[in-house]
């Protein structure tokens, strides 16, 4: 079976940072495209990142962009999100989701928790 | 950006009832548009991919139309666990936006 299971909660100060990770079976791994999104605390979705199979390309929401980086290590099976200069608006839960390479995504983690407060 | 509207944002139906939801993109999408149930305190599920193709072990009671800028979900016969929270995504281009989502609960 697929799975997908991600890292811990965290809580974290304004300002710092924090890395997620999202670790992969079930499936050959390097096969896919894999991204990370978000939900706020009673708010919708939001797509952050992507990174194809190889780790070759990836794409951020503008939002983010220059504060998260996505990345993976294949040998590891495993899916990662560094976020850095951390704010209380990026509190909520973070998802791990696998591309099923029909433009759509197939498997989800079960979320991670981040928490940003003094 | 392409901009994802549902409406309703909420909507209280019964068991046995047949509901529709609308998700409108702010561009045109082609058929590249998803719908996702999300239960509370649960992770997406994918239902409905390429705007009118059941995912796999999805019951049949669900259905989606549409093409470009315009699309629906349809639930038949509604069951009890059928209410969650539904939301709509385009992966037409970066950023793969998500719509606000819909409540959909018991009356």
């Amino acid at each position: 079976d697929v799975q997908l299971v991600q890292s811990g909660g965290v809580v974290v100060q304004p300002g710092g940072s924090v890395r997620l990770s999202c670790a992969a079976s079930g499936f050959i791994f390097d096969d896919y495209t894999m991204h990370w999104v978000r939900q706020a605390p009673g708010k919708g979705l939001e797509w952050l990142s992507l990174i194809s199979w190889s780790g070759g390309d990836t794409d951020y929401a503008d939002f983010v962009r220059g504060r998260f980086s996505i990345s993976r290590d294949n040998s590891k099976n495993s899916l990662y999100l560094q976020i850095n200069s951390l704010r209380p608006e990026d509190s909520g839960f973070y998802y791990c989701a696998k591309d099923s390479s029909g433009y759509y995504f197939d498997y989800w983690g079960q979320g991670t928790l981040v928490t940003v407060s003094s | 950006d392409i901009q994802m509207t549902q409406s309703p944002s909420s909507l209280s139906a019964s068991v046995g009832d047949r509901v529709t939801i609308t998700c409108r993109a702010s561009q045109p999408v082609g058929i590249y548009l998803n719908w996702y149930q999300q239960k509370p305190g649960k992770a997406p599920m994918v239902l409905i991919y390429a705007a009118s193709n059941l995912q796999s072990g999805v019951p049949s009671r669900f259905s989606g139309s549409g093409s470009g800028t315009d699309f629906t979900l349809t639930i038949t016969s509604l069951q009890p666990e059928d209410f969650a929270t539904y939301s709509c995504q385009q992966t037409y281009n970066t950023p793969y936006t998500f719509g606000q989502g819909t409540k959909l609960d018991i009356k």
